[in-house]
């Protein structure tokens, strides 16, 4: 599709359990984000990638957040050990150029049991 | 720090009625973006404008009017004539200008508008 897609849509875990969450930006998008969505809250900005390199990951809550983009285009959002308190939407957004518009993903949502 | 504020929580109109949605935000840069994104229910966030700081201009698009004014920070989002499509989460939303910031958005916490037919 010509959208932003994200794998799983739905994704529920155990405690402690190790999960990883997927973006297949819009094609030629050199900028990707990721964001986490909680209930009735506005998204909560993660971590920025401009090619392959993180350029600002200055909103990973801690060191248990991980995220990559080996070749520039798909991104992975990699969570250890896993806690209730992650649970939300994470949302991953792409952008062309430095524009601030993003064109969002209809997000993953993980739920810790 | 910056922060966005959208007081209203939930909205409720009657279809053909014209509702306003407020946002104020605080920030110490003295040039910026502003943003309104919508996020109907199937979950993805869309974007419906951004206006830079040093553009005091009202703009209109159809339906959807903004009212910017920087003297009292805020960026209000108004829809005239409303439909039942309209329904969704609107988000206002700041940002940084320049170096790693262009994307890295402050959302506030939405506002629920619900129209009915």
């Amino acid at each position: 599709g010509a959208g932003v897609s994200q794998t799983p849509s739905n994704k529920v875990t155990e405690k402690g359990k190790y999960v990883e969450l997927r973006c297949d930006p819009i094609s030629g998008h050199t900028a990707l984000y990721w964001y986490r969505q909680s209930l009735g809250q506005g998204p909560e900005f993660l971590i920025y990638f401009q090619g392959t390199g993180a350029a600002d990951d200055s909103g990973l809550p801690n060191d248990r957040f991980f995220a990559v983009r080996p070749e520039g285009s798909v991104s992975t959002l990699k969570i250890q050990r896993t806690e209730r308190g992650d649970s939300a939407v994470y949302l991953c957004a792409s952008s062309p150029q430095l524009t601030g518009e993003l064109f969002f993903g209809e997000g993953s949502r993980l739920t810790v049991l | 720090a910056q922060k966005v504020t959208q007081a209203q929580t939930e909205i409720s109109v009657v279809e053909k009625e014209d509702v306003t949605l407020d946002c104020v935000y605080e920030t110490r840069d003295t040039t910026y973006y502003l943003f309104w994104y919508k996020q109907p229910p199937s979950g993805e966030l869309v974007f419906l404008i951004r206006r830079n700081s040093f553009d005091e201009q009202n703009e209109i698009s159809g339906r959807y009017s903004w009212n910017f004014q920087k003297s009292t920070s805020s960026f209000n989002f108004t829809i005239t004539a409303s439909q039942v499509v309209d329904s969704a989460v609107y988000f206002c939303a700041l940002s940084e200008i320049g170096g790693t910031s262009y994307g890295k958005l402050t959302f506030g916490q939405g506002t629920i508008l619900t129209v009915h037919p």
